[in-house]
């Protein structure tokens, strides 16, 4: 069975910093792997979508990053700004199904 | 296009009644997925469907729930008789495929008293 781990739980940064979430996940055979963001009392909104045959994604201030052999991705996000403050959220897909890790959730302090 | 469209948002129901949530999933998207939020569990996948049919049920707990998808752009998840512990955000998700990027609708918070 597929487990992701998500370490630390929650953090807080200073404006202007770069944020940097760590996932990892047990089971390398994945077709990809997925960062979402969730804000209090939302629906999650896909930020990421990294293919397995890819190293990386980039989208503005976002990058994230996979090892498959490693079984981790990293999620960077450049300069924070208080409206980075949500709940983060890794997925992969493997065996069919999608597994969530329970997520970074991170404030940042203007 | 709406997104992935659910309701109620909110339900608020007493131990024993039946309770029904819906799902309108993003037009042209071949698969729909029902998972579970909880503070514990985090996000779980209850069930999944391809063209309607059922794939996935082995996420859903117990012979409580049910999922139905009569048609493409509709499904229910259905709990009867409901219980405190069914307390929790569902949400409803659509893609384009296995392994494609997935869309999650708003969920709806349910409580059971």
């Amino acid at each position: 069975k597929q487990e992701v781990t998500q370490i630390p739980a929650a953090l807080s940064v200073p404006e202007g910093e770069n944020l940097v979430l760590n996932c990892s996940f047990t089971d390398s055979a994945i077709y990809n792997l997925q960062w979402f963001r969730q804000d209090p009392g939302k629906g999650l909104t896909s930020l990421l979508l990294i293919q397995s045959s890819q190293r990386e994604q980039t989208s503005g201030r976002l990058n994230a990053s996979l090892d498959k052999s490693s079984g981790r991705s990293t999620l960077y996000i450049a300069a924070s700004q208080p409206g980075d403050s949500a709940t983060y959220l890794c997925a992969v897909w493997g065996n069919n199904r999608l597994a969530f890790g329970k997520g970074n959730q991170v404030v940042v302090i203007p | 296009d709406a997104g992935v469209i659910q309701s109620p948002r909110h339900e608020v129901t007493e131990m024993g009644q039946e309770v029904t949530l819906r799902c309108k999933p993003i037009s042209g998207h071949d698969y729909l997925f029902w998972y579970r939020q909880t503070m514990m569990r985090g996000l779980e996948l209850l069930i999944y469907f391809n063209n309607n049919v059922p794939i996935d049920d082995s996420g859903m707990p117990e012979d409580r729930f049910s999922a139905k998808m009569p048609n493409a752009s509709f499904s229910t998840l259905k709990i009867q008789p409901s219980e405190p512990r069914d307390s929790a955000v569902y949400f409803c998700a659509s893609g384009g495929g296995v392994g494609n990027e997935q869309f999650f609708g708003p969920g709806t918070r349910l409580t059971v008293l």
